[in-house]
């Protein structure tokens, strides 16, 4: 089975921007989530997605948002951008059964605000 | 609200020799899950070892193993055999079983794994 992927893997913006990172999950994977990742404060869960609903969010401002897909792929979106949301963005996904608790990592969108 | 705490920030290890990374918890749930996710220069997160918290065996996989306290609510990793490809960061993480913590792993700040020839 293909891997979890992430587009684009590089973005640069401008403050002020907005800008939308994609994730398609393992084929049958169902829930979707993401995740922050900085140097200053490590791995920070954003929100989880499953069946095209929003089930759980982190706490972080409005400016983030998500949505999911009839096909489990999903988007996040950051509007406004500030300096502070240069980060890695992860999306992990995982089954939601038996074995759901695992969640498999994409390889991430590196964001440059500038 | 559960935490998770690596107060190891870099370890050193020469090869074929075996390392121990530290992991603490909080929680007030009974039933849980932890994990080990190891994140090389690639940054790519890739799962090495997860335990139940209502199983007492530790878990197992090749080199990895864990050493779970439940009582203690600790959890650490031994990397027996260490390789030059297990240079990385590691990251424990909880997932609880509650509704808000549906999709949601609590990382820790992480542990370098430094290998030496």
């Amino acid at each position: 089975k293909a891997g979890v992927t992430q587009t684009p893997r590089y973005l640069i913006k401008t403050r002020g921007q907005q800008v939308t990172l994609s994730c398609s999950p393992i084929s049958g994977h169902r829930s979707v989530s993401w995740y922050q990742q900085t140097p200053g404060q490590g791995l920070q869960f954003l929100f989880e997605y499953f069946s095209e609903t929003q089930r759980n969010k982190g706490n972080f401002p409005g400016r983030f948002s998500g949505r999911q897909f009839s096909n489990s792929r999903s988007e996040m979106n950051v509007s406004t951008l500030e300096l502070g949301d240069s980060a890695l963005y992860l999306c992990a996904s995982s089954l939601y059964g038996e074995e759901a608790y695992e969640q498999y990592f994409g390889p991430g969108t590196r964001l440059t605000v500038t | 609200a559960q935490t998770v705490t690596q107060s190891q920030p870099e370890m050193s290890v020469q090869e074929a020799e075996t390392v121990t990374l530290s992991c603490t918890y909080d929680t007030s749930e009974s039933d849980y899950y932890l994990f080990w996710y190891k994140q090389p220069p690639s940054r790519q997160m890739i799962l090495v070892i997860r335990q139940e918290a209502y199983k007492q065996q530790n878990a197992t996989e090749n080199r990895f193993s864990v050493n779970f306290q439940k009582a203690a609510k600790s959890f650490s990793l031994k990397i027996s055999d260490s390789q030059l490809g297990d240079a990385a960061m590691y990251f424990c993480a909880y997932r609880g079983m509650t509704t808000d913590s549906w999709g949601k792993l609590q990382f820790g700040a992480g542990t370098q794994v430094v290998v030496t020839p």
